[in-house]
């Protein structure tokens, strides 16, 4: 079956200007995860989904950053006045429940490549 | 906030040698805890799991790790690695009842034939 998709794979974009990362999780599955990686390190959890809700969006570095689930299925992170630090590769997970047991296996897409000149 | 430290950023071993590879979290509570495996070109894929019971699990392609709570460690073993296990090897931690994994820095494990 599909697993996680994200688009696009790469994006390279200059200082100051606003990007919008798009990931299609797996069908049915009602959790949605974005992590950043950045060279040399772990991924970093930013936000998580649960439906359409964000229940934790503790991990967002500042107010530029947002993302959004209105249907519960398809995820957006937007980027406002992108920074050069911002360059990572910023990863989108899955999983089919979510909830507080924190067992379900989160799947994860092959991330976006984030570039910011 | 929970963290996870993994020794070994690099290792490079020989095709049949045994493999373990360190990781240590601090959190005083009761955790989940996960080994990710990411082969060249590839997502990050889940090895293994621990969430209680027998501390000592085993997942796909004959990894294991054993849960050590007095020591907060979840050390990844393999008896004889083979050159398809060269890839990037992340340990990650949560809480029980929450779902954020909060990962290691990865160690990049080389295998040569």
């Amino acid at each position: 079956g599909a697993g996680v998709s994200q688009t696009p794979s790469n994006k390279v974009t200059e200082k100051g200007k606003y990007v919008e990362l798009r990931c299609d999780p797996i069908s049915g599955h009602t959790a949605l995860y974005w992590y950043r990686q950045s060279l040399g390190q772990g991924p970093e959890f930013l936000i998580y989904f649960q439906g359409t809700g964000a229940a934790d969006d503790s991990g967002l570095p500042n107010d530029r950053f947002f993302a959004v689930r209105p249907e519960g299925s398809v995820s957006t992170l937007k980027i406002q006045r992108t920074e050069r630090g911002d360059s990572a590769v910023y990863l989108c997970a899955s999983s089919l429940g979510g909830g507080t047991a924190g067992t379900d296996t989160q799947y994860f897409g092959p991330g976006t490549r984030l570039t910011v000149l | 906030a929970q963290s996870v430290s993994q020794h070994n950023h690099h290792v490079i071993l020989s095709e049949a040698a045994s493999l373990e590879l360190g990781c240590n979290y601090s959190y005083g509570g009761t955790v989940n805890l996960f080994w990710y495996v990411q082969y060249p070109g590839q997502h990050l894929q889940l090895l293994l799991k621990y969430f209680s019971g027998d501390p000592l699990v085993k997942g796909i392609k004959g990894f294991e790790a054993e849960f050590i709570k007095s020591k907060f460690s979840f050390n990844l073993r393999k008896p004889s690695v083979q050159w398809s296990d060269t890839a990037e090897y992340f340990c990650a931690v949560t809480p029980s009842g929450y779902s954020t994994l909060t990962f290691g820095k990865g160690t990049m494990l080389l295998v040569s034939p």
